[in-house]
């Protein structure tokens, strides 16, 4: 079964500090694209981040980086200098490729504290 | 450019209704999905289209459908309306320029309640 699970429900982290969300992923196919959504309290899902499975660079954008390890089918996200719009669930993600169809994971919810 | 839109944002049905959402994608996208989210189910995905074309589609029963226009606009059905259906229903479109893994944008959703 093509599973992807987050093992931290929920995580809090002082502004300005950096938090981690942990994503773990199940698939036996080798091309694969991974995602980061976060969706705030008014529910617009926004893309966070992407990473391709073959790229072996880990992905960047702003504040947001991922640790990708293909092997270990991990894909986590890393928030440095938190600020207080961070604050939304957060939600792991992978598509094959050639398919539209995205499975996720059951989502972390980040609170940030002032 | 313009999101992807969904239309109505809220509804409440009772059971047994039949209920029809649309979403329109960014201008120039193809291909649209549609996904269920509940707390306790999370996101589920219900079913994509590509040129009028159903390509992929999750496990729902039948009385969830679909379908595409021409413009890429894409509406969804849910008929027989049960208390379960009640979700936030989220739309997302992509170019799918490359045969695929193209990055998918979401709308509002539409947040359906059945009484």
């Amino acid at each position: 079964a093509q599973t992807v699970t987050q093992s931290q429900p929920e995580m809090s982290v002082q502004e300005a500090e950096t938090v981690t969300l942990s994503c773990t992923y199940d698939t036996s196919e080798s091309d694969y694209y991974l995602f980061w959504y976060k969706q705030p309290p008014s529910r617009q899902m926004i893309l966070v981040i992407r990473q391709e499975a073959y790229k072996q660079q880990n992905a960047t954008e702003n504040r947001f980086s991922v640790n990708f390890q293909k092997a270990a089918k991990s894909f986590s996200l890393k928030i440095s200098d938190s600020q207080l719009g961070d604050a939304a669930m957060y939600f792991c993600a992978y598509v094959l490729t050639g398919s539209e169809k995205l499975v996720f994971g059951k989502g972390t919810k980040l609170t940030v504290n002032p | 450019k313009a999101g992807v839109t969904q239309t109505p944002r809220y509804l409440i049905k009772t059971r047994g209704q039949q209920v029809t959402l649309s979403c329109s994608p960014i201008s120039g996208h193809r291909s649209v999905s549609w996904y269920q989210q509940t707390p306790g189910q999370g996101l589920q995905f219900l079913f994509e289209y590509f040129s009028e074309t159903q390509r992929n589609k999750g496990n729902f029963p039948g009385r969830f459908s679909g379908r595409q226009f021409s413009n890429s606009r894409s509406e969804m059905n849910v008929s027989t309306l049960e208390l379960g259906d009640s979700a936030l229903y989220l739309c997302a479109s992509s170019l799918d320029f490359s045969g695929g893994a193209d990055t998918q944008y979401f709308g509002p959703g539409t947040r359906l309640t059945v009484l």
